[in-house]
């Protein structure tokens, strides 16, 4: 069993709906929960983090938090074509903040 | 300024040869990192020095070396360059070691021919 795993996708939504983003992971003890976002050639670039059950939200992006489920999802709202990316799930539970990465889900919006 | 550069940004050489990838981060961060990550996208961390200590050290063949002359830089020489180590390698940084946010610099792309 992969470590953090998410679906690659491509997902894809209209312009202007919600796109739902998953991210399962494996370790119970995980304490860290970060979304990437990555466009292509690009580098990583943090768009939400959790640390604490429940939902944080951040302009138009939601991240959830559900560790009895060892479940993380990050919604975003009104989606745009300039949303189209791959987004890492990544997670960290030990004390040397070493992240493990989901593969990446890719999510297209179209016009 | 950039907060965390890495240079060369390319880099093609051929098989057998040896090459250093050059990391600094003007943040203060104490912990800094390297990534791989690999033709299907795949992110995985290397190594982690925090304040010029060694702190992570995966599964890396040993002709992956890395260097920290102080915490605010971090080198990584490859010996002997294979073709599998064709990939992007990302350094990145975060205030200490503690499950911090991470921060990315722009990635250097390695081929190796």
């Amino acid at each position: 069993q992969k470590e953090v795993e998410q679906n690659s996708g491509p997902l894809s939504v209209p312009e202007g709906a919600i796109a739902s983003l998953n991210c399962t992971y494996s370790d119970r003890g995980s304490q860290s929960f970060f979304w990437y976002r990555q466009y292509s050639g690009k580098s990583p670039e943090l768009i939400m983090f959790i640390y604490s059950n429940g939902d944080k939200e951040d302009g138009r992006f939601t991240a959830q938090l559900n560790k009895a489920s060892q479940y993380v999802s990050l919604l975003i709202r009104d989606s745009q074509p300039s949303d189209s990316a791959t987004y890492l799930c990544a997670v960290s539970s030990s004390n040397t903040g070493k992240l493990i990465f989901g593969q990446g889900t890719t999510l297209q919006v179209k016009p | 300024d950039t907060a965390v550069s890495q240079t060369p940004k390319y880099l093609v050489t051929q098989m057998g040869n040896d090459k250093s990838i050059k990391c600094e981060q003007n943040l203060g961060h104490d912990t800094m990192y390297w990534y791989k990550q690999d033709s299907k996208k795949f992110l995985k961390i290397m190594f982690s020095y925090n304040n010029k200590e060694l702190i992570i050290n995966e599964t890396v063949p040993n002709r992956f070396s890395p260097k920290s002359p102080d915490k605010a830089h971090l080198n990584l020489h490859i010996n002997s360059l294979e073709l599998g180590d064709s990939a992007v390698y990302f350094c990145a940084s975060s205030q200490n070691r503690g499950g911090n946010i991470q921060y990315f610099g722009a990635g250097t792309r390695l081929s190796v021919l």
